[in-house]
């Protein structure tokens, strides 16, 4: 079946912009995970939704980061003002129960 | 969330077996043992999940150890196509939030 999607696959902003990222779950997935790699590193937790509820986000860097996922299916995970020290790769995982995570091909956002 | 400890880089050549081993003195009794292979530009891959003893599927093996405070990823007649991040994870996956640290980079030579 079809696993996690993200888009846009790329993004370039500008410092200041606003910008939005999309997953995709694997459909019937309950758990959704966002995180953020920065190159050469291993992933880091940013948020963490059960169905429509965010019940972690103590990962989010700032107050600059906001996610959601309104019908418990896409999620957005939103960055305004974009800094560059937001560029990195955003992966989006999702679960079921106790399954493990499987993870998107990430979002990798450049702020110039 | 218990703390894995992995070797930062591994070598080796075509149709080799691989071992990984990984730490996790601090494992809870509620955790299982989890494996992930990243290549550039892509997310995580699933490779192999076990709580107790050996696990295999048609990728690898995971070995576990009685005391369960260490485990070892198996690759089997590794090839090119294997080079890659492997990272070494524990917790109760589906739930909890998954905490990688730098992971083993595995470079496979011809």
């Amino acid at each position: 079946g079809a696993g996690v999607s993200q888009s846009p696959r790329y993004k370039v902003a500008k410092r200041g912009q606003d910008v939005a990222l999309r997953c995709d779950p694997i459909s019937g997935h309950v758990s959704l995970f966002w995180y953020q790699q920065a190159l050469g590193q291993g992933p880091e937790f940013l948020t963490y939704f059960q169905n429509e509820a965010q019940l972690d986000k103590s990962g989010l860097p700032s107050d600059r980061f906001f996610a959601e996922r309104p019908e418990g299916s896409v999620s957005t995970l939103k960055i305004q003002r974009t800094q560059q020290e937001d560029s990195a790769v955003y992966l989006c995982a999702s679960s079921y129960t106790k399954d493990p995570q499987y993870f998107g091909p990430g979002t990798r956002l450049t702020v110039t | 969330l218990a703390k894995t400890t992995q070797p930062i880089s591994m070598d080796s050549y075509e149709g080799q077996e691989v071992n990984i081993t990984c730490s996790h003195n601090n494992i809870a009794t509620n955790d299982y043992i989890t494996w992930y292979q990243q290549f550039p530009s892509q997310g995580p891959r699933f490779i192999i999940q076990g709580y107790k003893t050996k696990v295999t599927n048609e990728v690898a093996s995971l070995f576990i150890p009685a005391d369960r405070k260490s485990s070892t990823l198996s690759l089997p007649r590794v090839s090119l196509s294997d080079t890659a991040v492997y990272y070494c994870l524990v917790g109760d996956t589906g739930f909890q939030k998954l905490v990688f640290g730098t992971g083993t980079r595995l470079l496979v030579s011809p």
